[in-house]
């Protein structure tokens, strides 16, 4: 079975501060993409980062960067300098492609809170 | 601006009723799915579409149903509401291309069934 694990249920942080959200995944497939979405309040998912399962290499965007251990199948999330408006809850996810299609996996998530 | 688009952002149904939840994509995406998010249970994928008409079963199909009969549509069907479907549901499409795998989502539906 696919399965996204999020051990955290919540997390707060100060603002300035560096946080760190923990995901684990299971697979069976060799190509896969993995990404970190974010749900403000607004209900709106927004997609925070990417990363290829093919790439070494940890992604980054700006704040943001991931830890990908593929041996390990762990994917974090490091938010650096966070702010009040990083307040939300993030959803860690893997999208695989195989025979049957595509399938998008999410975990239970993860709600952060960023206080001043 | 690319467009995920659900039909109702709230809708209270009665139980019994069969509810159709409608999505709308101006993307051309191949892909489409539906899940539904509950408090402490992050979001499980009900059903998914690679295709016009095809659609694969997610990890809670029982009690849905859905249809694309249309690249751009993709309806969940809730046969009999249960209160026990009382949630919120998300639509999210993405592209089949190799590399452009975001996918986007709706603002989502919260559905009561009383």
């Amino acid at each position: 079975a696919q399965t996204v694990t999020q051990s955290q249920p919540e997390m707060s942080v100060q603002e300035a501060e560096t946080v760190t959200l923990s995901c684990t995944y299971d697979t069976s497939e060799n190509n896969y993409y993995l990404f970190w979405y974010k749900q403000p309040p607004s209900r709106q998912m927004i997609l925070v980062i990417r990363q290829e399962a093919y790439k070494q290499q940890n992604a980054t965007e700006n704040r943001f960067s991931v830890n990908f251990q593929k041996a390990a199948k762990s994917f974090s999330l490091k938010i650096s300098d966070s702010q009040l408006g990083d307040t939300a809850m993030y959803f860690c996810a893997f999208m695989i492609y195989n025979q049957a299609g595509t399938a998008l996996i999410f975990g239970k998530g993860t709600t952060l809170s960023v206080s001043s | 601006d690319v467009k995920v688009t659900q039909s109702s952002r709230y809708l209270v149904k009665r139980t019994g009723e069969k509810v159709f939840l409608e999505c709308v994509q101006d993307m051309d995406h191949e892909n489409m799915f539906w899940y539904r998010q509950d408090p402490g249970l992050g979001l499980r994928l009900i059903y998914f579409s690679y295709d016009v008409k095809m659609k694969e079963k997610g990890d809670i199909p029982e009690g849905y149903s859905v249809s694309r009969e249309k690249k751009e549509r993709f309806s969940l069907i809730l046969e009999s509401a249960s209160t026990n479907q009382t949630s919120m549901y998300l639509c999210a499409s993405s592209s089949a291309a190799a590399g452009n795998t975001e996918a986007f989502f709706g603002q989502g539906t919260r559905l009561t069934v009383v």
